[in-house]
This record gives structure tokens, C-alpha cells and sequence, in this order.
């Protein structure tokens, strides 16, 4: 079955540093996500992204912040200078269209990357 | 502003008895909504998922959901509770009528099954 997969699975930073998220979604799959979640908290949107560019953000996702599908199949977050509230695990997403009106189809998430920021 | 409330942070089930994770939600359009299962260090799996048509939709590991529009709830509920079903469930909409595709997830809630 495929599934959307991210590495690593462990990131830890120091303050001020950048950092690279990679996913690589399902391949047939059209839209893709970053979502994070802070320690106890609940789950939170970041962005999404179509078609070679974002197609929503959040509040969350500042200048700090980019997304980037470089080559076909991965798909990238950047924090260019991290601090320490960035510290949360952070989850890819995708999710393909199947037509029609009410053609939603759902989001497979990865495993998340767990970002420490120090 | 779309939102999701999940009011039990913690639900406790003996293993063969039915159990139910509650859900409201708040949309300006007609929502769609879904429920994700985490286990420990996993991601998101999801279980299923509700558009349009049937207000019961069923899902996988036996799972299945009502969607009730009078009363903005998306209970997930099974009538045979597994000590594997134990685990963070988390609740989910989004607002098709804003144009966007993104899910404002509830809080969670962790399902407890005992033998």
C-alpha cells in the first residue's frame, strides 16, 4: 500500500539554525500539506500546496518558513532560522482528486519528523 | 472560522462493550468531516470519512461515524471495543464553502480499552 514517507525521523537544531523537512508524498497524489503539533497540543494546518505553489497557509507559516517540491517526488519545508517554539513534530501530507463536486479525497499523513530546537 | 471540539480528553472502555469519541463542529458551509486514529510515535491514519449522502458512514477496524447536521456532531463510535483499539483519536473538518483544503483537527481524545 503507498504511503507518504518523511525524513528524518529525528531533527535537532540549535537555535537560529536552518533546517530541511523532506517528504515524499504518494506519487499519483496532486495536493500536499505540512501540518506540526506541538507537544500535548493538537494537530495544526501550516500549508498546503498545489500545483507548484502554496494554495493556503496559515498564520503560523511566516517568512521563517518555505515549501519547495524540487524535483517531482519530494517535497520540502525549510525553517530558515528556528527557534525554540519551533521545537514540534512536524507531518506531511497528501491527498490525490478523483473528479466530480464532492470528489474530496482524504490525506494520508506520514510519520511526522520530530524537530527539537536547543 | 472553522473548529472542531472534542470534549473528552479521555475515554475509558471495557473491551467488548461499545464506545463512542464525541465530536462537534463548527463550519459556515457544509462540512466534511473525518476522524484520524494516532498511535504512539505514528503518524495520522485515517479511518474514515464523511462528504455527502448516508448519515452513517463506516470505516476501517470496524469503525463508523453519524453525522448528525441539527446537532453539529461527527460521533465516532464501534460496538465492540479491542484493547488495540486503544489510542488518540482526533477529529477533523473542513470547510469546502472557503475554498481551501486544509483540516482544523480537535484536541483528541485517548481511548483507554481494558480487559
Amino acid at each position: 500500500e503507498p504511503e507518504v514517507t518523511q525524513t528524518p525521523s529525528h531533527q535537532v537544531t540549535q537555535m537560529g539554525q536552518e533546517v530541511i523537512l523532506r517528504c515524499v508524498p504518494i506519487s499519483n497524489h496532486l495536493y500536499f500539506y505540512w501540518y506540526r503539533q506541538i507537544l500535548g497540543q493538537k494537530v495544526e494546518f501550516l500549508v498546503s500546496f498545489y500545483n507548484n505553489e502554496i494554495s493556503e497557509k496559515s498564520e503560523i507559516f511566516d517568512d521563517q518558513f518555505s515549501v519547495e517540491r524540487p524535483d517531482g517526488s519530494n517535497f520540502t519545508l525549510k525553517i530558515r532560522s528556528t527557534k525554540l517554539e519551533d521545537s514540534a513534530m512536524y507531518f506531511c501530507a497528501s491527498s490525490g482528486y478523483s473528479g466530480g463536486v464532492h470528489s474530496y479525497n482524504e490525506q494520508f499523513f506520514g510519520p511526522g519528523t520530530r524537530l527539537t530546537v536547543l | 472560522a472553522q473548529s472542531v471540539a472534542q470534549p473528552e480528553d479521555q475515554v475509558n472502555v471495557a473491551e467488548g462493550n461499545p464506545l463512542t469519541v464525541k465530536c462537534t463542529y463548527s463550519v459556515s458551509g457544509n462540512p466534511y468531516l473525518f476522524w484520524y486514529v494516532q498511535y504512539p510515535n505514528r503518524g495520522l491514519q485515517f479511518l474514515l470519512k464523511y462528504i455527502t449522502g448516508d448519515n452513517l458512514v463506516k470505516g476501517s477496524y470496524g469503525f463508523e461515524a453519524e453525522f448528525n447536521k441539527s446537532q453539529t456532531s461527527f460521533h465516532l463510535k464501534k460496538p465492540s471495543a479491542l484493547v488495540s483499539d486503544s489510542a488518540l483519536y482526533f477529529c477533523a473538518v473542513r470547510d469546502p464553502s472557503g475554498g481551501g483544503n486544509k483540516l482544523t483537527f480537535g484536541t483528541g481524545t485517548q481511548l483507554k480499552v481494558e480487559l
